[in-house]
């Protein structure tokens, strides 16, 4: 079976402060992608980073990094020095056998 | 370059009614997938339309039901209501359905409030 668990249900931080949004997922398939979207209050979720499963190379985009570790089917997301706008609801979502699979989600608010 | 367009925006329904959902997808997109959302939850899959057939499901009754156009635009219906059918009603378009993880880009949704 395919899931995806984001333990946190809301976070609250400082402007400025560092956060991490935990992602485990679980799947029996060798294949496959995981994903981040961020959905603001206007309700559309927006591509945050797609990751295969072949792929464990952190990334890093700005403020954002991403860290793969499938020895213990984790995909954690990091908001460096954050900021008001990053306030939103982010999905971890599994991707395999043409199936989305999403978290229940992590609401951040981010106070100024 | 118009991005996933849903219509409408709101709806208010009573139980037992039937509704459709509009979803015109990003341009140059050919596959429409469509997500059920309620309040707190993540997306939940419900199907993805492919040149015009249903390709994929998910653990959704047959009272959901949908249709794909040769323009590549879809609608979702819903049959006979409930009021656990209320939710945000999330259309997701991409290039055509493989195994490389396509990544979805997605509506505004509709938000559906069965009463």
């Amino acid at each position: 079976a395919q899931k995806v668990t984001q333990a946190q249900t809301e976070i609250s931080v400082v402007e400025k402060e560092d956060v991490t949004l935990d992602c485990v997922y679980e799947t029996r398939d060798t294949t496959y992608y995981l994903f981040w979207y961020k959905q603001p209050p206007s309700g559309e979720l927006v591509f945050l980073i797609r990751r295969n499963s072949f792929d464990e190379q952190n990334e890093i985009s700005g403020r954002y990094s991403w860290n793969f570790q499938k020895s213990t089917s984790s995909f954690n997301f990091t908001i460096t020095a954050s900021q008001v706008v990053d306030s939103a609801v982010y999905f971890c979502a599994l991707y395999n056998f043409n199936k989305f699979y999403f978290g229940s989600g992590t609401k951040l608010n981010v106070k100024p | 370059d118009a991005g996933v367009t849903q219509s409408p925006t709101h709806l208010i329904k009573t139980r037992g009614q039937q509704v459709t959902l509009r979803c015109s997808p990003k341009s140059g997109h050919d596959t429409v997938s469509w997500y059920q959302q309620a309040l707190g939850q993540g997306p939940q899959f419900i199907f993805q339309y492919y040149e015009e057939e249903e390709r994929q499901r998910g653990n959704f009754p047959d009272r959901f039901s949908g249709h794909q156009f040769p323009n590549y635009s879809s609608e979702l219906n819903v049959n006979a209501l409930l009021l656990g059918d209320s939710a945000l009603y999330l259309c997701a378009s991409s290039l055509r359905p493989g195994t490389h993880g396509e990544k979805l880009f997605f509506g505004s949704g509709t938000q559906l409030s069965v009463l």
